[in-house]
């Protein structure tokens, strides 16, 4: 079972938008600004998307935003495309003796 | 730019010992400002923090794992590697290294090396 939790899968179809949650403690995503997103492609690397809650990486489209509130964090992907269908996971610093946690993982379809 | 590549068996026996080298080219580790860590991926599965080293050798461990784990680092050859004790079949994954930017902790991993799975099986 995974620290933070994100919900198994979430579709959509293109040119929507859709938003991914991602629900922590307030020991990780509630305590801190250091929530970031990956997106992972089958039988790749995971790639960041978002770092400390909101800041998008250069060179990742602005169609991919970031937010908090309380213990959740969301990752919002706008205008969905192709592409976009992915896994995503998110990650935040914790107080606790793990350091770093990681939610589940999140599987995009794109309809 | 900052790139990884991890090397080392895709096959370990049960009870021997994993060991992998992350090569880091496009910058030095010994630059100070990153760690560098070790994550895997179960099949099927999402990830997990196995730990990481500062180029001083200062290393933190997830504490799941932490009584069959050594991160180690070579500054000279730009490289740092993960040893994992008496691995078993729950160990097969496939192993990533990264960089890992630091805030009060770890902030995020960027960039990752491409992955290697690791099978143990005898």
């Amino acid at each position: 079972q995974s620290a933070l939790t994100q919900p198994a899968s979430v579709s959509g179809s293109p040119g929507q938008s859709i938003t991914i949650s991602c629900t922590g403690t307030s020991s990780d995503v509630g305590g801190y600004n250091y929530v970031s997103w990956y997106q992972q492609h089958p039988g790749k690397a995971p790639k960041l998307m978002i770092y400390e809650v909101s800041n998008r990486p250069s060179g990742v489209s602005n169609r991919f935003s970031g937010s908090k509130s309380g213990n959740t964090a969301s990752l919002t992907i706008s205008g969905l495309q192709a592409e976009d269908e992915a896994d995503y996971y998110c990650s935040s610093y914790t107080s606790s003796s793990t350091y770093v946690v990681f939610g589940g993982g999140t599987k995009l379809t794109v309809l | 730019q900052v790139q990884l590549q991890e090397s080392g068996p895709g096959l370990v026996k049960p009870s021997q010992t994993l060991s992998l080298t992350c090569t880091v080219s496009g910058g030095s580790i010994s630059s100070g400002g990153y760690y560098w860590s070790w994550i895997r991926q179960h099949p099927g599965k999402g990830l997990e923090w196995i730990g990481y080293i500062y180029y001083s050798g200062s290393t933190y461990y997830n504490p799941s794992l932490k009584s069959r784990v050594t991160i180690s680092v070579d500054t000279s050859k730009n490289q740092f590697s993960l040893k994992l004790s008496s691995v078993t079949a729950a160990d097969t994954a496939v192993y990533y290294c990264a960089t890992v930017v630091m805030g009060i902790g770890v902030a995020w991993f960027d960039p990752w090396g491409q992955g290697t799975l690791v099978t143990v099986s005898s």
